[in-house]
């Protein structure tokens, strides 16, 4: 089946920091999205992005599917980033599966 | 404004007792519905869909079944808890067209003793 790993399991930055945040998946999809896991276990939808670069805020998300990635990339980190950062792919030919990957914690340090 | 409730906010329940657990969602007519459920520290996983009332999809067995008795409710049942039905359940809903993401409800977390 679908495997999503993400990378790196875990991240500790400083506060004004950047940082990079990848999604490898292992065969086709439809599309990726990106969410920010709050510490409480509730989900915020950050980009719904079936190819190409989007941009909201600080953070650009960037799907690449003849090389089966995506990325976050996360500039000037607050601490109020801190938490888990999911991807979610699409199947290619039922759009209502969802795979999600494994998640990166990420910890903003002031 | 879409809203979207799950309910209950969190339950202990015993080995062999029954479960319930309900989403609502509200301003938006006939949309696709999602079940998702998280062990604690592990990876997210989709139990469940539905594109309409009274249809239900399983994508992954976990002695778990799922009921869509209104257009907007979903409902997530068993009748024999298990150990491992611990974690965090997730609702979720999105567009019937699937071109954007899914809205996820606040989650209801479950302990089984």
């Amino acid at each position: 089946g679908q495997q999503v790993q993400q990378s790196p399991a875990s991240l500790v930055l400083q506060e004004g920091e950047n940082a990079e945040l990848q999604c490898n998946f292992s065969t086709s999809l439809n599309s990726m999205q990106w969410f920010y896991q709050r510490p409480g276990g509730s989900l915020v939808s950050l980009f719904y992005n079936p190819s190409g670069t989007k941009h909201s805020g600080r953070l650009t998300s960037t799907t690449v599917i003849k090389e089966r990635r995506s990325s976050l990339h996360i500039s000037s980190s607050q601490t109020t980033d801190s938490g888990t950062y999911l991807c979610a792919l699409e199947h290619p030919s039922n759009t209502n599966k969802v795979v999600f990957g494994t998640g990166t914690r990420l910890q903003v340090l002031p | 404004a879409q809203t979207i409730h799950q309910w209950p906010v969190a339950e202990i329940k015993a080995v062999g007792s029954p479960l319930s657990l309900g989403c609502t969602i509200k301003g938006k007519s006939s949309p696709n519905l999602y079940w998702y459920w998280q062990a604690t520290g592990g990876t997210l996983q989709q139990l469940f869909y539905s594109i309409t009332v009274g249809q239900v999809e399983s994508v992954v067995q976990l002695n778990l079944s799922a009921s869509r008795p209104k257009d907007d409710q979903f409902i997530l049942s068993t009748e024999k808890l298990l150990l491992s039905h611990s974690g965090f359940y997730l609702c979720a809903w999105r567009p019937r067209d699937n071109q954007d993401t899914q809205y996820f409800g606040p989650g209801t977390r479950l302990l089984v003793l």
